[in-house]
């Protein structure tokens, strides 16, 4: 089973700063097939990013995904007040598909 | 717009079996090219991936669980269903539905439902 490791646990910035979250892999993920997901306290889980590059139906521009083989990150170039969450890695290249433990993204 | 809806007991005693169906609408769970899928996150906690199925019938398991758990569809209703058995206290969590789509349609998780809070509790 592939362990996902997210970074920082939080990471607490201002409105209009840039937030970047690391996942780390415990090996490498085919295909670069991981996903990044936005969670708000109640809410299920949102698809932010799949293939670790390509933004999903209707996000912002602001969110970008990057990475390949054991290193990906999640960028959000200037945070607005709706983007403060918990984030979450997936990788669905190896069955089970994993998740990280999450990032939470706390207004500073 | 596609949306999934979870429905089942909130309470399951102890060594019993839970079972949540859920309901798909604005699409039908028959068309090619998705995993129905369920995730639970225990409280506070992170998501833990249960299993899936195709509309053919065919399933897969989190080996973790695998011994305990069993999906079925009903395409007639559009609907698919979870039973996990010998519950415990470690099963309470909040379960969701979800479609996971296919690799050659990105692989990611695009809809889920609103989640169930299960709790296991004589």
């Amino acid at each position: 089973e592939i362990v996902l490791t997210q970074s920082p646990g939080t990471l607490s910035l201002s409105p209009g700063e840039r937030a970047t979250l690391s996942c780390r892999a415990s090996q490498s993920i085919n295909s670069s097939y991981l996903a990044w997901y936005q969670q708000k306290p109640g809410q299920a889980p949102r698809l932010l990013i799949y293939g670790a590059s390509s933004r999903a139906t209707g996000i912002p521009d602001r969110f970008s995904g990057s990475g390949s083989g054991t290193d990906f990150t999640l960028t959000i170039s200037r945070l607005e007040p709706e983007d403060f969450a918990v984030y979450y890695c997936q990788q669905y290249g190896s069955s089970p598909g994993t998740f990280g433990q999450g990032t939470k993204v706390e207004i500073k | 717009q596609v949306q999934l809806q979870e429905s089942g007991p909130g309470l399951v005693k102890p060594s019993q079996t839970l079972s949540l169906t859920c309901t798909v609408s604005g699409g039908s769970i028959s068309s090619g090219g998705y995993y129905w899928s369920w995730i639970r996150q225990h409280p506070g906690k992170g998501l833990e991936w249960i299993g899936y199925i195709y509309y053919s019938g065919s399933t897969y398991y989190n080996p973790s669980l695998k011994s305990r758990v069993t999906i079925s569809v009903d395409t007639s209703k559009n609907q698919f269903s979870l039973k996990l058995s010998s519950v415990t206290a470690a099963d309470t969590a909040v379960y969701y539905c979800a479609r996971r789509t296919q690799l050659w349609l990105g692989g990611g998780v695009d809809y889920w439902g609103q989640g169930t809070l299960v709790t296991v509790s004589s």
